[in-house]
């Protein structure tokens, strides 16, 4: 039972390049969610699904396109990269009812030069 | 979305109870109290949620108002471990949509 999978672990983009981040996990969990935390900050939602084919924007979803497709996967996609978008990015997932807390993956460190 | 209000910083002697307090007045009916915590660049971490009562785990305590408009999060014996940012926010599960506010960074000193 691995959780939820954050791949990769870092990476290093360079301004305008495009990317996905993937997130994968085997809980079932119907709700997923994308956050991002910039250094010294709190986390802010980017994106967040309650099933499949559903998705909805966050706080920050500029520059993020998000599908869910099946309730296993999550992918984050960057369509053309820039410097404010390096951060760290954590994938979460949750049973969806009360007394299901998110768990959260261990994050990918994005930095765009 | 509902807000809550959690002082920036608190020390915490290593062995003593740690009681970090969230204001979070315009929560809704329907909505529980959540707590995480994320230790250094890990990912958060659950805690311990309550809708009105108060709550125990292995980890922690949870202490929620009759207005509910706050509650307190006890570790009652803080270790070095414990040092970390802890987020306090409403959720109801029927959104999905999960706010992380400021928190409050604790730090457990020896």
């Amino acid at each position: 039972n691995a959780g939820v999978t954050q791949t990769p672990k870092f990476q290093v983009l360079k301004t305008g390049q495009s990317m996905t981040l993937q997130c994968a996990q085997d809980m079932n969990h119907e709700y997923m969610s994308w956050y991002r935390q910039d250094p010294g900050m709190g986390l802010r939602l980017i994106h967040y699904s309650v099933g499949a084919g559903i998705t909805d924007q966050g706080e920050v979803p500029n520059g993020y396109n998000v599908s869910r497709s099946t309730t296993e996967d999550f992918p984050l996609r960057l369509l053309s990269a820039a410097p404010s978008q390096t951060s760290v990015y954590f994938c979460a997932s949750s049973g969806g009812t009360p007394g299901y807390g998110y768990t959260f993956g261990s994050g990918t460190r994005l930095t765009v030069v | 979305d509902a807000k809550t209000t959690q002082p920036p910083s608190m020390d915490c002697a290593e062995g003593r109870a740690a009681n970090l307090p969230c204001n979070h007045s315009t929560i809704s009916g329907n909505e529980y109290v959540y707590w995480y915590r994320q230790i250094h660049s890990q990912g958060p971490q659950y805690i311990i949620h309550g809708l009105k009562n108060n709550e125990t785990n292995e980890m922690a305590s949870l202490i929620i108002t009759e207005d509910r408009k706050s509650s307190t999060l006890i570790l009652p014996h803080a270790t070095l471990r414990d040092t970390a940012v802890y987020y306090c926010m409403p959720f109801s599960g029927n959104t999905g949509k999960l706010i992380f506010g400021q928190g409050t960074t604790l730090q457990v000193k020896p």
